[in-house]
């Protein structure tokens, strides 16, 4: 089975500084996806990254990276520069290549508020 | 381009009613999945879709859940006998075949009483 934990029920960040996101996983699939979604408060879940496990660099697109360490099974988010519009839901999530390939497996998600 | 389209936004219902809710994913998408996600908690995947293939029905919590697809279209998720824990939003995701993102649809937002 796999699963997704996410120890962060709430972060509280001031704007402009970065922010990481803490996931860690769990599966016996030897091959998987890992990735992260933003879900404002109005609700749309939002791709923001993905990690293949065995790519050999870490995920980036924009302000947002993504810590994969295998070794440790974590897949931490990290976000430069944070800005307001960053508030919002984020889910770590896992979906298997061999094992579960057709769903997303989720964590509980953190809520990250942006302070003026 | 359209986006995945789902209705109706939100739907309230007494409990021991069916309610059906429905899916449009992007054209050209050949998996479509159903998601719940109870306030405050995550997604749990309920069921997929990949082409003609045998649905996934794996997540579906009780056989008062179902859902069918037509082709590569349109989805209907139905709930019979609804009761108070069926409350949930309901999100649906398509992507086109091999691809690892899924795109959501906004979600029906359904009330049991």
């Amino acid at each position: 089975a796999q699963k997704i934990t996410q120890t962060q029920p709430g972060m509280f960040v001031q704007e402009k500084e970065a922010v990481t996101l803490d996931c860690t996983y769990d599966t016996s699939d030897p091959s998987y996806g890992l990735f992260w979604y933003k879900q404002p408060s109005s609700g749309e879940m939002i791709f923001l990254i993905y990690q293949g496990s065995y790519d050999q660099q870490n995920a980036t697109e924009g302000r947002y990276s993504l810590n994969f360490q295998k070794a440790r099974k974590s897949a931490n988010l990290v976000i430069s520069a944070s800005q307001l519009g960053d508030s919002a839901m984020y889910f770590c999530a896992m979906r298997g290549i061999i094992q579960g390939a057709q769903k997303l497996v989720f964590g509980q998600g953190t809520r990250l508020t942006i302070n003026p | 381009g359209a986006g995945v389209s789902q209705s109706p936004s939100n739907k309230v219902t007494e409990k021991g009613k069916d309610v059906e809710l429905r899916c449009d994913p992007i054209s050209g998408h050949t998996a479509l999945y159903w998601y719940r996600q109870r306030l405050g908690q995550g997604l749990e995947f309920l069921i997929y879709f990949q082409g003609n293939s045998a649905p996934d029905k794996s997540g579906l919590p009780s056989d008062r859940f179902s859902a069918e697809r037509t082709g590569e279209s349109v989805s209907t998720l139905t709930i019979q006998r609804t009761q108070q824990e069926d409350s949930a939003v309901y999100l649906c995701a398509s992507s086109p075949y091999a691809v690892n993102e899924q795109f959501f649809g906004p979600g029906t937002r359904l009330t049991v009483l």
